[in-house]
C-alpha cells in the first residue's frame, strides 16, 4: 500500500535558523512527488514537483530534494512569512491517486 | 486568472438533507479531485476524475457521489449527510500528461458542519 510519512509534525524556528522537513514514502514505483504549502483556512498552494531520484528544485528560501525513499524540503534563513503547514504528496506508478502526508506545521518567530 | 472555485465556502446542514458542493475550474484541466481534511488525518482523497464521464473512487468514497458531465465542473454530492462528514473539503484540478500529474490548483475550501 502506498504511504507517505512526514516529520516532524511541528517545527518551531527562530528567524534565520535553517532546517529541513522530511517526507518518507513507500510506493510501487514513483511517478511524482509534490510539495505544497497550506496557510490556515486556505487551500494548499503548489511549490514543487520532483519526478526522479537526484532531482532538486529551488524557489527563494526553499529547496526540495529527492532520493528513492524520501524527500527533503530545506528552508534556508526562514522568515516569519514562511510559517505554514507544508504538505508532501506522491503518485505511485500503478495508481491515478495522490496520497498526502499529514504535513509539518512550521512556525518561524522573529 | 487561473482558479478553482468552490461554493459554498461555509455550510451548516442537518443529518439526512441532501446537499451539493460545486467546483468549477477555468484552466481546461483534465484531472479533478475532491479531498476532505480532518485534524491529524491530513488530506484524504474522496473521488477523482481523469476526464469527462470518467470518475473513480479515492480512499474515502463512502457517503459521497460525484459526476463529471462537463470538463470544467465536478460537483460533490452528499445524498444523506451524517455528522461524521463534518469536515473541510477541497476541490483540485491539474493537467494530466501521460498519467503524470503536474501542479494542482486547489479551491478555497468548503467548511461543512452536519448536525
Amino acid at each position: 500500500e502506498d504511504q507517505v510519512t512526514q516529520s516532524p509534525e511541528a517545527l518551531r524556528l527562530q528567524e534565520g535558523e535553517s532546517s529541513s522537513l522530511n517526507c518518507s514514502y513507500t510506493v510501487s514505483g514513483l511517478r511524482g512527488l509534490f510539495w505544497y504549502r497550506q496557510d490556515p483556512g486556505k487551500g494548499p498552494e503548489f511549490l514543487f514537483t520532483l519526478y526522479s531520484a537526484g532531482e532538486e528544485k529551488e524557489k527563494e528560501r526553499l529547496k526540495a530534494t529527492l532520493t528513492k525513499k524520501e524527500s527533503f524540503l530545506h528552508i534556508t534563513a526562514p522568515k516569519p512569512e514562511d510559517s505554514a503547514t507544508y504538505l508532501c504528496a506522491v503518485q505511485g506508478r500503478n495508481t491515478d491517486k495522490l496520497i498526502f502526508g499529514t504535513g509539518t506545521r512550521l512556525q518561524v518567530f522573529p | 486568472e487561473a482558479q478553482v472555485t468552490q461554493n459554498p465556502r461555509y455550510l451548516i446542514t442537518v443529518t439526512g438533507k441532501k446537499l451539493t458542493v460545486t467546483c468549477s475550474q477555468n484552466m481546461n484541466h483534465e484531472y479533478m479531485s475532491w479531498y476532505r481534511q480532518d485534524p491529524g488525518l491530513g488530506l484524504r482523497q474522496i473521488y477523482y476524475s481523469m476526464n469527462v464521464e470518467v470518475t473513480d473512487k479515492g480512499d474515502v468514497p463512502e457517503g459521497y457521489k460525484v459526476s463529471r458531465k462537463e470538463k470544467r465542473n465536478f460537483p460533490l454530492i452528499l445524498e444523506s449527510p451524517s455528522p461524521n462528514q463534518t469536515s473541510l473539503y477541497f476541490c483540485a484540478s491539474s493537467l494530466n500528461r501521460d498519467r503524470r500529474y503536474t501542479e494542482a490548483f486547489f479551491g478555497q475550501g468548503t467548511r461543512l458542519t452536519v448536525v
